[in-house]
């Protein structure tokens, strides 16, 4: 089993929509909770990360975390196209140097 | 500031030939790491280093090779390339950002990527 669990997708929206992304994980170890957004042939770039259970919120994007129930959530607000890409959620310990990564969740936002 | 480069860009090899990926960083981050991208198979780390001079392994080193000899340079080497190398390279340096009772968390700023294709 691996330590984080992300649907791959793709997952197909049209635009306006709310959209919702999760992973779940199995190392209770892990405070620090990371999404990642990659655009297509392009690297990864942190959008939001949080090490608190509940919901943080950065404009049209709001990262939530339940540590009892092991699972985290990214949800979009009035999806735009451009918000088009893979999402990566990301983890790790207290000091950890390495981040554990879910596969990554490819995302399309339809006009 | 140009952040995390990678050279190249793009490579087309021979079974068994060998070669060196190049990636530099230029905000004096301590951490630095090699991933692949596969598809399906989401970021897997080769190796990384924590500082000059010191490397360690991740999840996927066989058939890889690293040095930081210079703190702004990780550089990855393949020296037999194999079919099942063809992927996506991706290098990443970390940097600090504030965490739990005083201690930061480590995340990771990453290059452009480095398509490798091995025929």
């Amino acid at each position: 089993q691996k330590e984080v669990e992300q649907d791959p997708g793709p997952l197909s929206v049209p635009e306006g929509a709310i959209v919702s992304l999760n992973c779940t994980y199995s190392n209770s170890a892990f405070q620090y909770f990371m999404w990642y957004r990659q655009y297509s042939r392009k690297g990864p770039e942190l959008l939001m990360y949080t090490y608190s259970s509940g919901n943080k919120e950065d404009g049209r994007f709001t990262a939530q975390v339940d540590k009892s129930s092991k699972y985290i959530s990214l949800f979009i607000r009035d999806s735009q196209p451009s918000d088009s890409a893979t999402y990566l959620c990301a983890m790790s310990g207290l000091g950890a140097q390495k981040l554990v990564f879910g596969q990554g969740t490819r995302l399309t936002i339809n006009p | 500031n140009a952040g995390v480069t990678q050279t190249p860009k793009f490579r087309v090899l021979k079974t068994g030939q060998s070669m060196t990926l190049l990636c530099a960083q230029d905000m004096n981050h301590e951490y630095m790491y090699w991933y692949r991208q596969d598809p399906g198979m989401g970021l897997r780390l080769i190796h990384y280093s924590v500082g000059e001079g010191t490397t360690a392994k991740g999840e996927v080193p066989d058939g890889y090779n690293v040095s930081r000899l210079k703190k702004q340079n990780f550089l990855l080497g393949l020296e037999s390339a194999a079919p099942s190398q063809t992927s996506v390279y991706f290098c990443a340096s970390s940097y600090t950002l504030p965490g739990l009772a005083g201690v930061g968390v480590e995340t990771q700023y990453f290059g452009p990527g480095t398509r490798l294709l091995v025929l």
